[in-house]
């Protein structure tokens, strides 16, 4: 069965430093996303992207947030200048282009800010 | 706008005994709802979902869930727990308001739901 797949696993980084978190959709689908979880809250959206830009934020995602789509395949979430409130599970997302159908989640990429 | 409220964060059931986990909703528009579930160390999995179809429906692992428009619920359920179904099980939301606003999931807070020998 297709699915999300995300890179690294985990990370540990300090404080200040840019962090790039990847994932690679599914790939026939056309809406992507990325999702966080801060240990012991809810999983909240950050960002949705279609057809090569932005089509939604979170008011979570600020200019320390950037995504990119830099080669058809892969779907990047940066985080320019980490701190400490950044450290989270992060969860990349993709879905198909027709309404109804099921969004899909990667096992999530493990950041802490030390 | 919407929400979901997941009503109890932990759930402890006996092995073999039923397992219900509750979910109420709140909707601008006719909502899509799913439930997902995360093991310990894993991602996301689908486990159902509800889309104006059927009102009762079923999903992996023998659980099912039905979409209740009176009481905004969509609880989660399943006649007899394994050891396996141990993990986290989150309610999400979609209001289909259509356009990119769709796959804005909307989560719960989340139900731990722990299994006894």
């Amino acid at each position: 069965e297709p699915e999300v797949t995300q890179t690294p696993s985990h990370q540990v980084t300090q404080m200040g430093q840019e962090v790039i978190l990847r994932c690679v959709p599914i790939s026939n689908h056309l809406y992507f996303y990325w999702y966080r979880q801060i240990l012991g809250q809810k999983v909240e959206f950050l960002v949705s992207f279609y057809n090569n830009e932005i089509s939604e934020k979170s008011e979570i995602f600020d200019d320390q947030f950037s995504v990119e789509r830099p080669d058809g395949s892969n779907f990047t979430l940066k985080i320019r200048s980490t701190k400490l409130e950044d450290s989270a599970m992060y969860f990349c997302a993709s879905r198909s282009g027709n309404s109804g159908n099921t969004i899909y989640f990667g096992e999530g990429s493990w950041l802490t800010v030390v | 706008a919407q929400s979901v409220t997941q009503l109890d964060s932990h759930v402890s059931v006996s092995e073999g005994t039923p397992v219900l986990l509750r979910c109420n909703y709140s909707s601008s528009y006719s909502p899509s709802l799913f439930w997902y579930v995360q093991h310990p160390n894993k991602g996301l999995q689908l486990l159902l979902k509800y889309t104006s179809a059927a009102t009762l429906v079923k999903g992996i692992n023998g659980f099912e869930a039905e979409f209740k428009k009176s009481e905004t619920s969509f609880h989660l359920t399943k006649p007899s727990a394994h050891m396996s179904d141990a993990a986290e099980y989150f309610c999400v939301v979609i209001s289909n308001a259509g356009g990119t606003s769709y796959g804005k999931l909307t989560f719960g807070q989340g139900t731990i739901l722990t299994v006894h020998p």
